[in-house]
Formats: C-alpha cells, sequence, structure tokens
C-alpha cells in the first residue's frame, strides 16, 4: 500500500520561516519531490531528495530520512508570494504518488 | 515548445458526451504522465507513456478512460460518456526520461466541468 500524509493547512507571518513536514509509507522508493502549487495554476517542481539529508536552494531546503520515512520543506524569510499549496510526491519507478498538499498562508 | 501545452483550458459539457483532452509536452521530452485533481484533493495519477507506449495504465479509473500518444509527443485523453464524477482538472506533466532523478514538468491543465 502507498500512504503520504501532510498537513492541510499552515499559516505564518511576513520574514517568518515555516517547515512543512510530510511522512510517507509507499511500496518502492525512487525518491522524493517537492512542489509548489498557486490556486489555478500548474505545479511547480522545487527540490527532489534521493539520499538522506538537507538540499538547500536559495530560500528553500528540503530534508528526507529514508529510514523514518519522514521529508520535510523549510521556507525562510517568508514573502506573501510564498502562499500556496505544497505537494509532496515519492516517486516510485517513474510514477509520482502525491499527497493531499499543505495549503499555507502567509500573513504580514 | 518551452513549457508543456494542454487544450482546451476549460470544458463544459453534458453528461453523456465524449471529450478528448490534448497534451503537447517539452520538445524532446521522452517521458508523459496524465493527473487528475479533484476539488480539494491531491493529484491521482492515471496513465505513464514512455515513447509511445503507456508501461503504466494503472490508474486510470475505469474503461470509460483512455490514452494513446502519437509519434512519441503528443498525448490524447479520452473520456467516453461522462459523468459528473468525472469534473475535475486534468494535469499532463513530462520529464526527459523516464528515470527516477527527472523532475515532471506540469501543463497548466483542462478544467473539465460535467454538467
Amino acid at each position: 500500500g502507498q500512504n503520504i500524509d501532510q498537513p492541510t493547512e499552515m499559516t505564518a507571518t511576513e520574514g517568518a520561516i515555516v517547515q512543512i513536514n510530510c511522512t510517507y509509507q509507499t511500496s518502492g522508493f525512487n525518491g522524493l519531490f517537492w512542489y509548489q502549487q498557486h490556486a489555478g495554476e500548474a505545479p511547480t517542481f522545487l527540490s527532489y531528495n534521493v539520499l538522506d539529508g538537507l538540499e538547500e536552494k536559495g530560500r528553500f531546503s528540503s530534508f528526507l530520512s529514508r529510514s523514518k520515512g519522514y521529508s520535510y520543506l523549510l521556507l525562510k524569510e517568508l514573502q506573501m508570494k510564498d502562499s500556496a499549496s505544497y505537494l509532496c510526491a515519492v516517486n516510485r519507478t517513474d510514477k509520482l504518488i502525491f499527497g493531499t498538499g499543505t495549503r499555507l498562508q502567509v500573513f504580514p | 515548445g518551452a513549457g508543456v501545452s494542454q487544450s482546451p483550458s476549460n470544458k463544459v459539457t453534458e453528461k453523456g458526451k465524449d471529450v478528448e483532452l490534448r497534451c503537447d509536452p517539452i520538445s524532446g521530452h521522452t517521458a508523459l504522465y496524465w493527473y487528475r485533481q479533484s476539488l480539494g484533493q491531491g493529484l491521482e495519477f492515471l496513465i505513464y507513456f514512455q515513447g509511445n507506449s503507456a508501461p503504466d495504465k494503472s490508474g486510470l479509473p475505469s474503461d470509460r478512460f483512455s490514452a494513446e500518444r502519437t509519434g512519441g509527443s503528443v498525448s490524447t485523453l479520452t473520456i467516453q460518456r461522462t459523468q459528473q464524477e468525472d469534473s475535475a482538472v486534468y494535469l499532463c506533466a513530462s520529464s526527459a526520461a523516464g528515470t527516477a532523478n527527472q523532475p515532471q514538468h506540469f501543463g497548466d491543465g483542462t478544467r473539465l466541468s460535467i454538467l
């Protein structure tokens, strides 16, 4: 079976740091992706982790622990434009299995 | 093209009609994927193409759904005898190769509404 869990909604303040967690249980694992999706728009690629550890890319970082089936996306220096849904997706032999996404609202 | 292109962007049709949704992937991308996103739900995998063949059709919800890809490029998703539960945004994505570490690039989707 497969199960990917993310919080449904989060709120944060402009300039703050927010961590969005994702836990997964899947048969087969070939890496984990994070996508950003603004309302009414296509998901856009943020990060990819296949090995344990932290990948940093500007204001965004993503962490993976394969033994714990756990990942997080860390957003620093939040901006209003970061208000969006953040989708965690496990890569299973070329098929992405998505969580339901975390809707982040950034307030001034 | 520069990105994944989907058409139409919106489609409203009556229950029982057939619909065709089109996806034009990024030039050179061999892998193509169809997903469905219902309101408030995550993306649901439908089908995956590598070239013109579909190694994984496991996500197609019923035999009313079919897809094809020709010339290793454009793909069409066809829904026959549409039902109201088919209403959703249908997203297409492509990647450079059907390998594990290639990100998928999404089109803007087709918003399908069944009356």
